[in-house]
């Protein structure tokens, strides 16, 4: 079946822009979560969402970011006033924690460019 | 909150050598660890896991092993092969659909 798919696969902005970045997650997935991934570094925990809970916000690094999930699918990350140090690669991730698999699938990521 | 350490940041092997990365992990509560490979340019992808009811894990040339006492846990690849050459991460969870928390990375090169 397909994968978790994110957009846009490339985002170009201009510093202090707002923008908005979207994943779709695995079909039936409860879980969903944002890392970032800046050049040459490991993944960093952003935010996630399980069900009907509250997310886990511990991650974000300021209150310029912030993520919604409508309906329990479709989450969308939002960073206003860009700052240079938000270029990163931004991935998402899903899994179906019901059972014993805790395994998350990853997307291929939006490649963000503060200029 | 988890802490994952990561070594050695590169290793660079010969083919058909063995390459051994090894991750350290602070909180005990974990118990659900991952090990994913990055190829440049593409999404990481899972290619073992281990929950702290076991000691090892093998699949073909790659195993993990786990040792919850010294909180440190550990991928053996075998026989190693050009198209083995990645970043790979060790990552620590709670389980049950908690975050990963990720190491730094290793940039595993085979060479001919």
């Amino acid at each position: 079946g397909a994968g978790v798919s994110q957009s846009p696969s490339n985002k170009v902005t201009e510093k202090g822009k707002d923008v908005e970045l979207r994943c779709d997650p695995i079909s039936g997935h409860t879980a969903l979560y944002w890392y970032r991934q800046s050049l040459g570094q490991g993944l960093e925990f952003l935010i996630y969402f399980q069900g009907n809970s509250a997310p886990d916000k511990s991650g974000l690094p300021s209150d310029r970011f912030s993520a919604e999930r409508t309906g329990g699918s479709v989450s969308t990350l939002t960073i206003q006033r860009t700052q240079q140090e938000d270029s990163a690669v931004y991935l998402c991730a899903s899994t179906s924690p019901q059972g014993s698999t805790d395994t998350q699938y990853f997307g291929p990521g939006t490649r963000l460019t503060v200029l | 909150g988890e802490n994952v350490e990561q070594h050695p940041s590169t290793l660079s092997v010969q083919e058909g050598d063995s390459a051994v990365i090894k991750c350290t992990y602070s909180d005990s509560a974990s118990n659900y660890f991952p090990w994913y490979k990055q190829e440049l340019g593409k999404r990481p992808q899972l290619i073992i896991d281990i929950r702290s009811n076991v000691g090892e894990k093998k699949d073909q040339r790659i195993a993990v092993t786990l040792n919850k006492t010294a909180k440190h846990f550990s991928l053996h690849i075998t026989e190693t092969q050009p198209e083995d050459s990645a970043v790979y991460f060790c990552a620590a969870s709670m389980g049950g659909g908690n975050k990963l928390t990720f190491g730094t990375g290793t940039q595993l090169k085979v060479e001919l």
